[in-house]
């Protein structure tokens, strides 16, 4: 069975420290992997996506890694500030399928 | 880049009336729309998987009878909760996935839908 899991499932960070934000998938087929964003009762904004032949892709203060091999991806933010506190999300779509699975998120709070 | 619009953001309605939330690809034509369902606090759960032309695939334990899904343009589909009741109460969001270009095989997500049943 294809899924994806986050770790941790919530963080709380003063401002300022660089953190990383983990998810892990079963079965390495994989097609491309996705990090959102998502703020409360709001949708989601892509932050970031990996498509299965990258090892990492940046954006401003974030970076996300893909390593197929061990079934991992980790997003990392520098200097993280108040207003990057917002659940995070990993998604990721297989191969031989359109299907898209997602994690269950981690949730932010950075601390002023 | 691509955009996804849902309409309505929003809407409150009584028990045991349906409820049309519409997912608009603005900018591509998506022969691929996915639904998913949303309760507080939770991840996005894959509802269904709605083709152009054809009849949408259901996951796993979402009653197809209760939520109708209508693909009928490379823009547009719809989903109906019928016979709404509290427990319908969540957050509704839509993807497409565009044919090809940008948006070729790259989902793009709609804002969502709120939807409260009283």
């Amino acid at each position: 069975k294809q899924e994806v899991t986050q770790i941790p499932a919530a963080l709380s960070v003063p401002e300022g420290e660089n953190l990383v934000l983990n998810c892990s998938f079963t079965d390495s087929a994989i097609y491309n992997l996705q990090w959102f964003r998502q703020d409360p009762g709001k949708g989601l904004t892509s932050l970031l996506l990996i498509q299965s032949s990258q090892r990492e892709q940046t954006s401003g203060r974030l970076n996300a890694s893909l390593d197929k091999s061990s079934g991992r991806s980790t997003l990392y933010i520098a200097a993280s500030q108040p207003g990057d506190s917002a659940t995070y999300l990993c998604a990721v779509k297989w191969t031989g399928g359109f299907k898209t699975i997602f994690g269950a998120g981690t949730r932010l709070f950075v601390k002023a | 880049g691509a955009v996804v619009s849902q309409h309505p953001s929003w809407v409150i309605c009584k028990s045991g009336t349906s409820v049309k939330i519409e997912c608009r690809s603005l900018d591509f034509q998506a022969t691929t729309m996915f639904w998913y369902r949303q309760f507080p606090k939770q991840s996005l759960m894959l509802m269904a998987t709605s083709n152009e032309g054809s009849k949408a695939t259901y996951e796993q334990g979402v009653e197809k009878d209760k939520f109708l899904i209508n693909h009928a343009s490379l823009t547009l589909s719809t989903l109906t909760v019928t016979s709404a009741h509290p427990e319908d109460s969540s957050f509704y969001i839509c993807s497409a996935v565009g044919t090809s270009g940008v948006a070729g095989e790259t989902q793009y997500f709609g804002p969502g839908t709120r939807l409260l049943v009283l």
